[in-house]
């Protein structure tokens, strides 16, 4: 069965480090979305991409964030200057008739 | 916020069924009922979704009240890999953003 893949599955950086998370999603979905963990806290969304553009976006995703879809097959969330509240799981997704498939997600670690 | 209320936690035998219940008393008519479950660490999982009728896939069986103001999730046959936080959400558009409360942690106990 097609599924989401990420990479890197863990990502050290220092503080004020760019970083860029990528996700390949199922081919045939037309929806892509980011969402991060803190250890111990709820999963939150980050941005919804169609169409090649951000559809919405969180609170949480301000200047610091981007995302792209640079091929035909990769979307990734760029972060300028990280933070270390930054630290999290990140998750991609894809959608297809409503039901989103997550990835495995990206554990950063911003010391 | 979510718009749903679960209990934290519950516990269930394995082998047995896991009946998870929701609450979604401001449900709009328009609003679907997801399911989705996250096991330690990995990417949340898909496991089922309705709008009013009952729904059965090869993961679990999705009961919603005739006035759609509740749910229940049952897993017929619980084995330990289904120990994990189960989330039920309501949402409009099919391919929306998720919204995650706290969930339900689900203990299966051998």
């Amino acid at each position: 069965e097609p599924e989401v893949t990420q990479t890197p599955s863990h990502q050290v950086t220092q503080m004020g480090q760019e970083v860029i998370l990528r996700c390949v999603p199922i081919s045939n979905h037309l929806y892509f979305y980011w969402y991060r963990q803190i250890l111990g806290q709820k999963v939150e969304f980050l941005v919804s991409f169609y169409n090649n553009e951000i559809s919405e976006k969180s609170e949480i995703f301000d200047d610091q964030f981007s995302v792209e879809r640079p091929d035909g097959s990769n979307f990734t969330l760029k972060i300028r200057s990280t933070k270390l509240e930054d630290s999290a799981m990140y998750f991609c997704a894809s959608s297809t008739e409503g039901r989103q498939f997550f990835g495995p997600g990206t554990r950063l670690t911003v010391l | 916020d979510a718009k749903t209320t679960q209990p934290p936690s519950m516990d269930c035998a394995e082998g047995r069924a896991a009946n998870l219940p929701c609450n979604h008393s401001t449900i709009s008519g328009n609003e679907y009922v997801y399911w989705y479950r996250q096991i330690h660490s990995q990417g949340p999982q898909y496991i089922i979704h309705g709008l009013k009728n009952n729904e059965t896939n090869e993961m679990a069986s999705l009961i919603i009240t005739e006035d759609r103001k509740s749910s229940t999730l049952i897993l017929p046959h619980a084995t330990l890999r289904d120990t994990a936080v189960y989330y039920c959400i309501v949402r409009v558009g099919r391919d929306d953003k998720i919204i995650f409360g706290k969930g339900t942690r689900l203990h299966i106990l051998p």
